[in-house]
C-alpha cells in the first residue's frame, strides 16, 4: 500500500521559508514509474497545484509560485521536499503530497496545516 | 480555469446526484474527478473523464470531454457526503474546479 507523510513546521514567520519534506513508502521514486507532487488547499478550500517532480531531479512549477517555490527529491531516503521562500499570510493553508502530476493525482498524505503567523 | 455547478446541493441517501465541471477551453478527456471529506485528503474517483479508479463503487460514473464533463452517483451513500473536486491535466498549470459540498438534506 502507497503512503506518503508530509512533516514539517506548522508556524512560519511572513518573509521566511516554509520547508516541507514527504515521505514515501510502499513505492520507490527512484523506479522512474511515477511524478511526486505538492498541492496545497486554501482556507476556502480551494485547491492549488504547487508542482512536480521526477526522480531525475526534472520539475515543473505553478507560474503563480515559480519564482518562490523549489521541489527537491532524496532517492536514499525514499524522499522530496518543498520550500517556499517569502511566505506571506496567502501561503497559509493545509499542505499535500501526492504521488501524480504527469496527470491525476493517485495517492495523497494526510497533509500538514501550516500557518503564517506575525 | 475550472467551473464546478452547483456549489451546494442539498441530497438523501439513496438520491441520484448529478455534478458538473465546465472548462474554459478545452481539455479534451484529461479530466479526473476527487471526494473529500472535512480533514482528509482528496480522493481520486475517476481519471480520464469516465474511468474509474480501483475499488471505486460503480455507482460513480463520469462523462463528458472537450469542456463539459459530469460525475454522476446513481445512489447516494452515507460515505458519499463530503465535497468534490474536479481536475484537468491537458493545459499545464494542472487546475482544480472550486468545488461542489454534497450535504445530507
Amino acid at each position: 500500500q502507497v503512503q506518503l507523510q508530509e512533516s514539517g513546521p506548522g508556524l512560519v514567520r511572513p518573509l521566511q521559508t516554509l520547508s516541507l519534506t514527504c515521505t514515501v513508502s510502499g513505492d520507490s521514486i527512484s523506479s522512474g514509474g511515477h511524478y511526486w507532487s505538492w498541492i496545497r488547499q486554501h482556507p476556502g478550500g480551494g485547491l492549488e497545484w504547487i508542482g512536480y517532480i521526477y526522480y531525475s531531479g526534472n520539475t515543473y512549477y505553478n507560474p503563480s509560485l515559480r519564482s518562490r517555490v523549489t521541489i527537491s527529491v532524496d532517492t536514499s531516503k525514499n524522499q522530496f521536499s518543498l520550500m517556499v521562500t517569502s511566505v506571506t499570510a496567502a501561503d497559509t493553508g493545509v499542505y499535500y503530497c501526492a504521488r501524480g502530476g504527469y496527470e491525476y493525482f493517485d495517492y495523497w498524505g494526510q497533509g500538514t496545516q501550516v500557518t503564517v503567523y506575525s | 480555469q475550472m467551473t464546478q455547478s452547483p456549489s451546494t446541493l442539498s441530497a438523501s441517501v439513496g438520491d441520484r446526484v448529478t455534478i458538473t465541471c465546465r472548462a474554459s477551453q478545452s481539455v479534451n478527456n484529461g479530466l479526473a474527478w476527487y471526494h473529500q471529506t472535512p480533514g482528509k485528503a482528496p480522493k481520486l474517483l475517476i481519471y480520464k473523464a469516465s474511468t474509474l479508479q480501483t475499488g471505486v463503487p460503480s455507482t460513480f460514473s463520469g462523462s463528458g470531454s472537450g469542456t463539459e464533463f459530469t460525475l454522476t452517483i446513481s445512489g447516494l451513500q452515507p460515505d458519499d457526503f463530503g465535497t468534490y473536486y474536479c481536475q484537468q491535466y491537458n493545459i499545464y498549470p494542472w487546475t482544480f474546479g472550486q468545488g461542489t459540498k454534497v450535504e445530507i438534506k
